[in-house]
């Protein structure tokens, strides 16, 4: 199947610094990926949908000038976390869709665990 | 898409079939059921999905009911590896937009 890495697996940075995260599509082109955050017990919850050569389209709530979206290629989406927060941190998951065949499949990255101290 | 609702958390013996219920009574016909897993501190894995017919892989079976509005994940040997909260998502397949996660099921799998 298809794969989704990120990178790093997991960051640890001081309060008020960025931080960059990447996802990359391995071995398929990604039209539109996807940016998850999850806190601990709770479930996924979409941040922003990113298409490749435009802008991020942010879920309500979202910052989009706190949380940095760029997907300059069809396999490559990076997440800035600018000035982070404690309360930033959490568990960030990227995903991708494949279009095969007649449908589109998501699949997911392994995941970012982000503290900020 | 529609709604899911699934029981918040299961145990299974090691070994024996999982049954993972899911509620979906407001899924239109063009919408497909979709099953993945998370388990602690990884990404979610995607399991099967369907849109009326049974379906089955090497990792679980899909019972869809005839009106569609329910379905239920089967693990056949569960093993303490199958232990991860279970996603049971209702989306048009053609639709590039991305899954909506509920809670899920807290499947723990015991020795």
């Amino acid at each position: 199947g298809a794969v989704v890495s990120q990178h790093p697996s997991w960051v640890i940075c001081k309060s008020g610094t960025s931080v960059k995260i990447e996802c990359r599509s391995l071995d398929f082109q990604a039209t539109t990926m996807f940016w998850y955050r999850q806190f601990p017990k709770q479930s996924l919850m979409l941040m922003a949908t990113s298409n490749e050569g435009s802008k991020a389209t942010y879920e309500q709530g979202v910052e989009k000038d706190k949380f940095l979206i760029n997907h300059a290629s069809l396999t490559l989406s990076t997440l800035t976390v600018t000035s982070a927060h404690p309360e930033d941190s959490s568990f960030y998951i990227c995903s991708a869709n494949i279009r095969d065949e007649r449908s589109y499949e998501q699949y997911f990255g392994p995941g970012t665990r982000l503290t900020v101290t | 898409d529609a709604k899911t609702t699934q029981p918040t958390s299961m145990d299974c013996a090691e070994g024996r079939a999982a049954n993972l219920p899911c509620n979906h009574s407001t899924i239109s016909g063009n919408e497909y059921v979709y099953w993945y897993r998370q388990i602690h501190s990884q990404g979610p894995q995607y399991i099967i999905h369907g849109l009326k017919n049974n379906e089955t892989n090497e990792m679980a079976s899909l019972i869809i009911t005839e009106d569609r509005k329910s379905s239920t994940l089967i693990l056949p040997h569960a093993t303490l590896r199958d232990t991860a909260v279970y996603y049971c998502i209702v989306k048009r397949s053609y639709n590039n937009n991305d899954m909506r996660f509920g809670a899920g099921t807290r499947l723990t799998v015991k020795p």
